[in-house]
């Protein structure tokens, strides 16, 4: 089990929105780690997509969008395309573990 | 442009040794914190390992504290992962990745991501 609890799947037909939960707790979140958000495509490499909560790195388009409050976060994603299929997952810090921690990932799916 | 290219990945038997290597380009190797990243096979990323700029500082996952360390050569500006004691379960893609910064702070998150190297620990 991840420290980080994410859903499992998702969907959405294209041009929808959706969102992607994070729940953490009071040693990640709670503690005022800030959460961060990866894109891993079908056979590629984990790529950053939103940093410090709700911050895009340069070449992410604002479809893209994140939010922290308490011990929760969510990713959401508007305009869905079929490219967006991906694993999504959320990254923080646990002083409880002192580690950096993953959520089990999201798998996104485009209907 | 930051260019993560990692190697050394294999067959190994449970209870060998492997050494992973990451060349790194494209930025100032000294100046960013570095980290491995593993991915077993359908299953979700894990943090393994984790080294300052400077390499003064080292930071391990407990499923590895013991069996793996980390370091990194400024004059190749690669990245390295000695892991030993290997087991079934080391079995995954090891990625290497670069932090924001030169500390490996809690609150930092990986800019860049190299494309792996498997792993596989079998008899």
């Amino acid at each position: 089990q991840s420290v980080l609890t994410q859903p499992p799947s998702v969907s959405g037909a294209p041009g929808q929105r959706v969102t992607i939960s994070c729940t953490g707790s009071s040693s990640n979140f709670g503690a005022a780690y800030d959460v961060h958000w990866y894109q891993q495509l079908p056979g590629s490499a984990p790529r950053l997509l939103i940093y410090a909560n709700s911050d895009r790195p340069s070449g992410v388009p604002d479809r893209f969008s994140g939010s922290k409050s308490g011990t929760s976060a969510s990713l959401a994603i508007s305009g869905l395309q079929a490219g967006d299929e991906a694993d999504y997952y959320c990254q923080s810090y646990d002083s409880s573990l002192n580690a950096w921690v993953f959520g089990g990932g999201t798998k996104l799916t485009v209907l | 442009e930051v260019q993560l290219v990692e190697s050394g990945g294999g067959l190994v038997q449970p209870g060998g040794s492997l050494r992973l290597s990451c060349a790194a380009s494209g930025f100032t190797f000294t100046s960013y914190a570095m980290i491995w990243v593993r991915q077993a096979p359908g299953k979700g990323l894990e943090w393994v390992s984790s080294i300052s700029g400077t390499g003064a500082s080292t930071y391990f996952a407990d499923s590895v504290k013991g069996r793996f360390s980390i370091s990194r050569d400024s004059s190749k500006n690669t990245l390295y992962l000695e892991m030993h004691s290997l087991r079934a379960d080391d079995t995954a893609v090891y990625y290497c990745a670069k932090y924001r910064v030169v500390v490996a702070a809690p609150a930092e998150y990986f800019q860049h991501w190299g494309q792996g190297t498997l792993v596989t620990v079998s008899s």
